[in-house]
């Protein structure tokens, strides 16, 4: 199974910071790696595929990047709804799998 | 708008079967661009993939549940289904369903989740 990796676990921010998330595989998975973005109490929303295409709706201050291993979401500059959970996720192989995710918050 | 929805017993006993549906609306379940797929997060946890299938009913599952799960469809009533058996306190979770698309790479509409006690 290929096992993702994110750093940091939480990270504290103000609104209007910017902020880069990190997402690595165990091997390569190509361009093959989704974000999502988690609120309480809500399902996850896809943010970002193909590591580096925003998902419908999504604003243009989220932007994705990586190929291979090495993956980074960014956020530039933060809204106050932008404060939830960031999973990474690769479907380059079965099992789908998940990273652990960060928390970002106030 | 395509839209999922869980539906099942909120409450299972210790080694008993979890039974969840996750019906279809807004939209047709027959394309090969598409898989459908169960996820499951344990309370203050991360998310844990249990498997995805498609709608001729080819499945793929996680490892570690493979020898408990099992996914089934049905195309003419637009629902998929999750079983699993030999559940313990493990097993509580919410549990979501989720489209799994080609297209967009991702698992890219979700049901709202519906949350499962495994307790006696």
């Amino acid at each position: 199974d290929i096992v993702l990796t994110q750093s940091p676990a939480t990270l504290s921010l103000s609104p209007g910071e910017s902020v880069t998330l990190s997402c690595r595989a165990s091997q390569s998975v190509r361009n093959d790696i989704a974000w999502y973005q988690q609120k309480p109490g809500q399902a996850p929303r896809l943010v970002i595929y193909d590591a580096s295409k925003r998902a419908t709706g999504i604003p243009a201050r989220f932007s994705g990047s990586g190929s291979g291993t090495d993956f980074t979401l960014s956020i530039s500059p933060l809204e106050s709804e932008d404060f939830a959970v960031y999973y990474c996720q690769q479907r380059s192989n079965w099992p789908r799998t998940f990273g652990p995710g960060t928390r970002v918050e106030i | 708008q395509l839209q999922l929805q869980e539906s099942g017993p909120g409450l299972v006993k210790p080694s008993e079967t979890l039974s969840l549906i996750c019906s279809v609306s807004g939209g047709s379940m027959s394309s090969s661009a598409y898989y459908w797929a169960w996820i499951r997060q344990p309370p203050g946890k991360g998310l844990e993939w249990i498997g995805s299938l498609s709608y001729s009913g080819t499945t793929n599952y996680n490892p570690s549940l493979k020898s408990r799960v099992t996914l089934s469809v049905d195309v003419s009533r637009k629902q998929f289904s999750l079983k699993m058996n030999s559940v313990t306190a493990a097993d509580s979770a919410m549990y979501f369903c989720a489209r799994d698309s080609d297209w967009v790479d991702g698992f890219d509409i979700w049901g709202q989740g519906t949350t499962v006690t495994v307790s006696s």
